[in-house]
């Protein structure tokens, strides 16, 4: 069976520009979360999604981002007008239920703003 | 937030080597979770701990949950080079959900 995927791998975009940022979810699974990862650091949560309703969006740094889940599967986050402290590898995780501990984290986005 | 602060934050050892690495709060915690990630990977979950005083065992990897749920360790026996990565400790914080507040992570060199 599939994994987590993300999509693009890797995005290098120039300040003030917006990316969009996808995951695919292990099939099935009702909740995703999103995470944010700096360079020697442990994920930092941004979101949470169970089924296409968004639960928690406490991490979400400010209102430049934001989250969508429509058909409850396939997740997009996008940035809005890019600065360079956005610059990070951005992660999606899956589990099956809401209180699954165990939650699979995909290959993750890495992000470069210029 | 609540953090978790993991010591060391780098370590190297010679291959055959133990290994332990230090998760602490200041607070009592509900639950910890241990993942690993190798170099150039993703987090993956290797052990949940709920019960104060809890040990568990995956192979060569000792997990234990101290008895004020405040601390817990991970211990790799004869460490391999295949034990590369870092190590994140990580909560959960209870609400419904598994919103997860990470460590910074141990990272872990093994020398052949």
């Amino acid at each position: 069976g599939a994994g987590v995927s993300q999509s693009p791998r890797y995005k290098v975009t120039k300040r003030g520009q917006d990316v969009a940022l996808r995951c695919d979810p292990i099939s099935g699974h009702v909740s995703l979360y999103w995470y944010r990862q700096a360079l020697g650091q442990g994920p930092e949560f941004l979101t949470y999604f169970n089924y296409e309703a968004q639960q928690d969006k406490s991490g979400l740094p400010n209102d430049r981002f934001s989250a969508e889940r429509p058909e409850g599967s396939i997740s997009t986050l996008t940035i809005q007008r890019t600065e360079q402290r956005d610059s990070a590898m951005y992660r999606c995780a899956s589990s099956r239920q809401a209180l699954q501990e165990t939650q699979y984290f995909g290959p993750g986005t890495r992000l470069l703003v210029l | 937030g609540q953090q978790v602060m993991q010591i060391p934050q780098y370590q190297h050892v010679q291959e055959g080597e133990d290994f332990t690495t230090y998760c602490n709060s200041s607070t009592t915690l509900s639950n910890i979770q241990w993942y690993k990630q190798r170099p150039g990977g993703h987090p993956v979950f290797l052990i949940q701990l709920v019960k104060s005083g809890e040990v568990k065992k995956q192979k060569r990897l000792t997990f234990q949950f101290g008895e004020a749920k405040k601390n817990s360790s991970l211990h790799i026996t004869a460490t391999q080079t295949t034990d590369v990565g870092t190590y994140f400790c990580a909560y959960a914080i209870s609400g419904g959900y598994n919103k997860l507040i990470f460590g910074a992570g141990t990272r872990l060199a093994v020398h052949p």
